[in-house]
């Protein structure tokens, strides 16, 4: 089945302890990118990729570190996690990029 | 910059209900626009897309147009059911920053409908 996978679902920290966010997608895309999701503020690109160590930044990079060492993986890296990053994260890939996008079923980050 | 904006919801409709959803975008060069639905505690599922002027996505019953002169693209159904209750989120692919292409999504419209 084709699909983009995140783990962890859940995930609650302390601030200021380093953490990983996985994603991973099986279709082979070319195009990778991680949102946040918070109330009344739709989705927020964080970083997006165009193919293997090529990444580039979205409108809410502050905080947050990604890598593409290969092209199924994508994952987000909070060096030091603060409170305002507690949030919704969304992993998506696409072939293209403007044939829209296929979703992960998100993480549920609570940082404390 | 790039931009889409969505109407507020809640929008709350009885059974059978004609549904528009209004959605504006502003983008330099010619983006991709697109729909896409998010029911509880899911990720976003992409519902339909247009890649040019006048071209109609539709997918379920639900359409939408991509209006260039009045930058628009609105989604519609014509018989809403119980099971179409989601968040949903106009999106547009432009341009990145290096040639690549990055997604803007509108705040998301939630729908009620009511039996």
């Amino acid at each position: 089945e084709a699909q983009v996978t995140q783990n962890p679902r859940y995930l609650i920290t302390v601030t200021g302890k380093k953490l990983t966010v996985t994603c991973s997608q099986n279709m082979n895309h070319e195009y990778m990118s991680w949102y946040r999701q918070d109330p009344g503020l739709g989705l927020r690109q964080i970083y997006y990729s165009m193919n293997v160590e090529v990444t580039d930044k979205g409108d809410v990079p502050e905080g947050y570190k990604v890598s593409r060492k290969e092209k199924r993986n994508f994952p987000l890296i909070l060096e030091s996690p603060s409170p305002n990053q507690t949030s919704l994260y969304f992993c998506a890939s696409s072939q293209t990029g403007w044939e829209g996008y296929t979703f992960g079923s998100g993480t549920r980050l609570t940082v404390v | 910059g790039d931009s889409v904006t969505q109407m507020e919801g809640p929008v709350t409709l009885s059974e059978e209900a004609f549904l528009t959803i209004n959605c504006t975008y502003t983008a330099t060069g010619y983006p991709s626009l697109f729909w896409y639905v998010q029911y509880p505690g899911e990720g976003l599922q992409l519902l339909l897309k247009a890649t040019k002027a006048d071209d109609k996505g539709s997918n379920k019953g639900f359409e939408a147009t991509y209006r260039k002169e009045t930058t628009s693209f609105h989604l519609e159904k014509g018989s809403v059911q119980v099971s179409d209750s989601a968040v949903y989120f106009c999106a547009l692919s432009g341009e990145g920053n290096t040639g690549g292409f990055k997604t803007i999504f509108g705040a998301g419209t939630r729908l009620f409908v009511k039996a």
